[in-house]
């Protein structure tokens, strides 16, 4: 069972310094989204790829932000000069099929703790 | 903005009672879908549900879309330990992405 992996798990790391992550969605998907969960709240939307076209951004993407899709399989999620207020549980999620009725399918997540 | 407000947010009760978790909008959406989520995970599909109407059943767990599809229900038969865990409803905005929004979540405690 393939489902969509995420590496790394676990991310320490010091206030200023750049992290990626990566996302292998399920195989065959063509959506992929990325999701950021604080403590206690529910998912919040980050950003949506069709495919390789990064389609829509949340306004919780800061210029810092960037995320990637090269060939429409897996995706990076890059945070430049990482602030305190970074630390969150990454999530990335797939779909297929009907856009309107389609399931996501989430990772397993990374936990980014910024010191 | 929290589109979805889920209630309630904390419950405990004891193995064998019933209970009913709600997800509630003053927005429509194209889907809605309950997820479970254990600490240090990503959230794990439950069921997702379509149809203004709808309800669906997962051995002791029964799930119901509002025929307005603003709103939906959890209802879990008979309690167990293994139910405890963290719930979240999210909806799929009908343009666009369909990107989830997702409610704040209950916590589920099943006392033995």
């Amino acid at each position: 069972d393939t489902g969509v992996s995420q590496d790394p798990r676990h991310k320490i790391t010091k206030r200023g310094q750049n992290v990626t992550f990566r996302c292998d969605p399920i195989s065959e998907h063509n959506r992929l989204y990325w999701y950021r969960q604080t403590l206690g709240q529910g998912p919040e939307f980050l950003t949506y790829f069709q495919n390789e076209a990064q389609l829509e951004k949340s306004r919780l993407l800061s210029d810092r932000f960037s995320a990637e899709r090269p060939k429409g399989s897996f995706s990076t999620l890059e945070i430049q000069r990482t602030e305190q207020g970074d630390s969150a549980m990454y999530l990335c999620a797939s779909s297929a099929g009907r856009l309107e009725i389609a399931t996501q399918y989430f990772g397993p997540g990374t936990r980014l703790t910024v010191l | 903005t929290q589109l979805l407000e889920q209630s309630p947010q904390f419950l405990s009760i004891q193995e064998g009672e019933n209970l009913t978790v709600y997800c509630n909008s003053s927005s429509v959406f194209s889907s809605l879908q309950w997820y479970r989520q254990e600490p240090g995970e990503g959230p794990v599909l439950l069921v997702t549900v379509v149809t203004g109407g709808e309800v669906k059943k997962l051995k002791r767990l029964t799930f119901q879309f509002g025929d307005a599809r603003k709103d939906s229900s959890l209802h879990i038969t008979a309690a167990q330990p293994g139910d405890t865990g963290l719930y979240l409803c999210a909806g799929a905005r009908p343009r666009g992405a369909q990107k989830l929004v997702f409610g704040q979540g209950t916590r589920l405690t099943i006392n033995p």
